[in-house]
């Protein structure tokens, strides 16, 4: 069980939106910690996508942009393309108990391009 | 351009220990630039599952461990070599998975757990089975 919940799986067209969820509680995003976005394509380096909540890296296309509110955050891609079929991942940081803190991720959301 | 590779035996034991090497080329593993601070970490990816952050290490010699895995877990640093290194103890099966490093990136003044994996390589399989 992933400390981060994201939903398994989304779909959409190419040209459209979709949005994938990402829900945490006060130990992590709701204590004030960022959430950050990676992109994973099977024989593929994993790929940072969002980071600090709303910022893209340089290279990662406006398509892709994030948000988040307190315990929760989102990813949005615009313009779907069939590049953008992957794995994502929501990640923060968990401090529940003093000496167990950790960084942690969402389960994976699989995104297909129909 | 930073990368990084991961290497090391692709089949172990159970019982024995799992050894990986990270090689970083296009920075140094032993310092930070400008604002932003950089550490180095192992990040794994088991079979159907999702990915689980194993260890960090720092320059100045901090190490963060998962708790799940504290009692197991060896990151560090080979500053001469530009490598990391991670040895898990005492493997199962469990611990057959898909190995990352990564590099985690944070401003100065912010605490470790802002940071984020900026840059990752390409990963190693390892499958724990006798």
């Amino acid at each position: 069980q992933s400390v981060l919940t994201q939903p398994p799986s989304v779909s959409g067209a190419p040209g459209q939106r979709v949005t994938i969820s990402c829900t945490g509680s006060g130990s992590n995003m709701g204590a004030g910690y960022d959430v950050h976005w990676y992109q994973l394509v099977p024989g593929s380096a994993p790929k940072l996508l969002i980071y600090d909540n709303n910022n893209r890296p340089s290279g990662v296309p406006d398509r892709f942009s994030g948000s988040k509110s307190g315990a929760s955050a989102s990813l949005a891609i615009t313009g779907l393309q069939a590049e953008d079929e992957a794995i994502y991942y929501c990640q923060s940081y968990d401090s529940s108990l003093s000496g167990l803190e950790k960084w942690v991720f969402g389960g994976g959301t699989k995104l297909t391009v129909l | 351009q930073v990368q990084l590779q991961e290497s090391g035996p692709g089949l172990v034991k159970p019982s024995e220990t799992l050894s990986l090497i990270c090689t970083v080329s296009g920075a140094s593993i032993s310092g930070s630039i400008s604002n932003y601070n950089y550490y180095w970490g192992w990040i794994r990816q088991p079979p159907g599952k999702g990915l689980e952050w194993i260890g960090t290490t720092s320059y100045s010699g901090n190490t963060y461990y998962n708790p799940s895995l504290k009692s197991r877990v060896t990151v560090s640093e080979d500053t001469s070599r530009n490598q990391l290194s991670l040895r898990l103890s005492s493997v199962t099966a469990a611990d057959t998975a898909v190995y990352y490093c990564a590099r985690l990136k944070g401003r100065r003044y912010r605490l470790v757990g802002y940071y984020y994996m900026d840059v990752w390589g390409k990963g190693t399989t390892v499958t724990v089975s006798s």
